[in-house]
Parts: C-alpha cells; structure tokens; sequence
C-alpha cells in the first residue's frame, strides 16, 4: 500500500545551524506534498507546501525540494531558532480526488542555543 | 477569522461506550476531514466529506465513522470502544474543490480521547 517514510526521527542542532529533514514516497500518482509543524498540545499547522510540477519553493528560512524520479522530497530550515523547535511531519496524498493525506512519522527538531 | 474548533478537548470513556466528537471547520470551507493521531502509528487518516458526502475514507473498522451537516460542520462517531481506540482525533478543513486532488489543511487542537 501507500507509504511515506521521514528521516531522521529525532534531529538536533545548534540555534543558527541548517536542519534537513527527508522524505520518499511509494505511490507514483502522488501530486501535493505538504510538511506540517506540531508543537505540544496543538494540532499540525502548514508550514510550506509543494505540487509535482515544481522542483523546489521557498519561503523565507523554510525551503522543500521535490524529485519526482526518485520519489522523494525534502525540508531545509536554515538559521535555524529555537522557536523552531517541534514535530516536522510530511505527507503525501493518495492520489485520488480528495485531501487524503498519507503522513510520515514524524521528526522531532530540537534547536539548543 | 475562526480557526478549526474542535469539542470536546478531552475526554474519558469506558470499553464498550461511543462517542462523539464535533468540529467546526473554517467558514466557507466545504472539506472536512478526520485523523488519528497515536504515539505508535503518527497520524492516519479516518475519513473525509466533502458537501455532505463521504469521498474517501481510511483503513478504519466500520465503527468509525462519520458524518457532515449542511453547514458544513461535521462529526465523527466511535462505537463499542476499545483500549487501543485511545489517541487524539484531529480534524482538518480546507477550501478544497470537487475532483481537485490536494489542497492545504486546517487542522485543529483535537479531542484527546482516553478509554478505560
């Protein structure tokens, strides 16, 4: 069945350091990859999205990269804060018309300054 | 404007019991959709309804399931509980169009549900 596996499940770094958190897909029809961020107590916000027919988009320190041929997509957060400190989440849809998300497990982030 | 609210926050229920959990999506947002959230397993997807109809819906037992009202604001039902039903359900809105495949969720604070 579908599957998204994330790598590393736990990542920490210095305040000021980049973090990469890596993601690969199975289902070839998957088109929308969103990373979520989750802080204690609250539900997963968007943090930045991609569709299939870009290779990378940014937004300030956060940037995702995609390669559609390898199945696999990634997070970079540079300069990094400890606000930016949680649980970084990516997912995949299924494919078919619809929101339905398929998720990774999960990487939680800890930024020491 | 309002974010996704979800009641109740938490809740405690016994085996054998149902439950049932609302949500109130983002005005003028006609997706809504369920997670369970679990230490062990991240987050699957239950279900989701779209202008009061299920379109696609997870690998969950049938008694899991759900509904949508006409304004939109939906509710998810659990019947004869188990131990391992206990997780956070998180619910999800977005401005997702018919026949479009993937569109920014919403999510909100969920319902932390506890079965003894």
């Amino acid at each position: 069945g579908e599957n998204v596996e994330q790598h590393p499940s736990t990542l920490s770094v210095q305040e000021g350091d980049s973090a990469v958190i890596k993601c690969t897909y199975s289902d070839s029809a998957s088109n929308y990859f969103p990373w979520y961020k989750q802080e204690l107590g609250k539900g997963p916000q968007l943090i930045i999205d991609i569709r299939s027919n870009v290779g990378e988009k940014k937004d300030q320190r956060i940037a995702v990269t995609l390669n559609k041929t390898a199945k696999h997509f990634s997070l970079h957060i540079t300069e990094t804060q400890p606000e930016d400190s949680a649980v970084y989440f990516c997912a995949a849809t299924f494919g078919q018309a619809g929101t339905a998300l398929i998720f990774g497990k999960g990487t939680t982030l800890s930024v020491s300054s | 404007k309002a974010g996704v609210t979800q009641t109740p926050r938490y809740l405690i229920k016994t085996r054998g019991q149902q439950v049932t959990l609302s949500c109130s999506p983002i005005s003028g947002h006609r997706s809504v959709s369920w997670y369970q959230q679990t230490p062990g397993q991240g987050l699957q997807f239950l279900f989701e309804y779209f202008s009061e109809t299920q379109r696609n819906k997870g690998n969950f037992p049938g008694r899991f399931s759900g509904r949508q009202f006409s304004n939109s604001r939906s509710e998810m039902n659990v019947s004869t509980l188990e131990l391992g039903d206990s997780a956070l359900y998180l619910c999800a809105s977005s401005l997702a169009r018919r026949g479009q495949v993937g569109e920014k969720l919403f999510f909100g604070s969920g319902t932390q549900l506890s079965v003894l």
